[in-house]
């Protein structure tokens, strides 16, 4: 499969947990995007990297957020100390760069923080 | 706040017949606009995407309509079937990366 794919697709946590996901895009993609969706709600932009380069960050993504994207290919999302308020999808998305900008999304990672 | 205004949030429609999802934006930069499909606990996969230089793309049973000067752009489903019963977000791109998505429309196909 050639697509873009995440770990865990389920996570549950306590309250004051870190958790960590990870993403694996498309081989040739060199952009690699982390949104987060609520119930009822479309994706909203967390951050994203060119390569190995983390270029931007919503201020959605608040400190306890850290993403990396070490050798620009998997990417990993972690979340320290944990509140109620994080539960969501988190996605991953990747594409190449301009002018073929088709963002193609992987199944996600849902949390659930108790 | 919401940059891609859509609607309607949820649809009916009988075996066979046409869907339509409308969106609005207001940012002139926007020059990228696709649409996703999404079934629950799935991830959104992209169905099909225009560029404001053109007015209509169509992709089999999928067809985008886009009025610039309004700035408005549409999704028709003919001959909806109940495999298209999922949610719907249209969504708008810049220059930069970040896709700006509408809320969605949860479509269900009767048989």
């Amino acid at each position: 499969d050639t697509g873009v794919s995440q770990d865990p697709r389920h996570k549950i946590t306590k309250r004051g947990q870190n958790v960590t996901f990870r993403c694996d895009p498309i081989s040739e993609h060199n952009r690699l995007y982390w949104y987060r969706q609520t119930l009822g709600q479309g994706p909203e932009f967390l951050t994203y990297f060119q390569n190995e380069a983390q270029l931007e960050k919503s201020r959605l993504l608040s400190d306890r957020f850290s993403a990396e994207r070490p050798k620009g290919s998997f990417s990993t999302l972690e979340i320290q100390r944990t509140e109620q308020g994080d539960s969501a999808m988190y996605l991953c998305a990747s594409s190449l760069v301009a002018p073929l900008r088709e963002q193609f999304f992987g199944p996600g990672t849902r949390l659930t923080v108790l | 706040q919401q940059q891609v205004k859509q609607s309607p949030q949820s649809l009916i429609v009988q075996k066979g017949g046409i869907s339509i999802i409308n969106c609005a934006y207001e940012n002139t930069a926007f020059d990228y606009f696709p649409w996703y499909q999404q079934f629950p606990g799935k991830g959104p996969a992209l169905l099909i995407a225009i560029r404001p230089d053109v007015s209509e793309k169509k992709e089999g049973r999928f067809t985008i309509s886009f009025n610039k000067s309004a700035k408005q752009f549409s999704l028709h489903i003919m001959d909806s079937q109940p495999g298209d019963s999922a949610t719907y977000f249209c969504a708008a791109l810049n220059s930069g990366y970040a896709l700006n998505f509408g809320k969605g429309t949860s479509l269900l196909v009767t048989p």
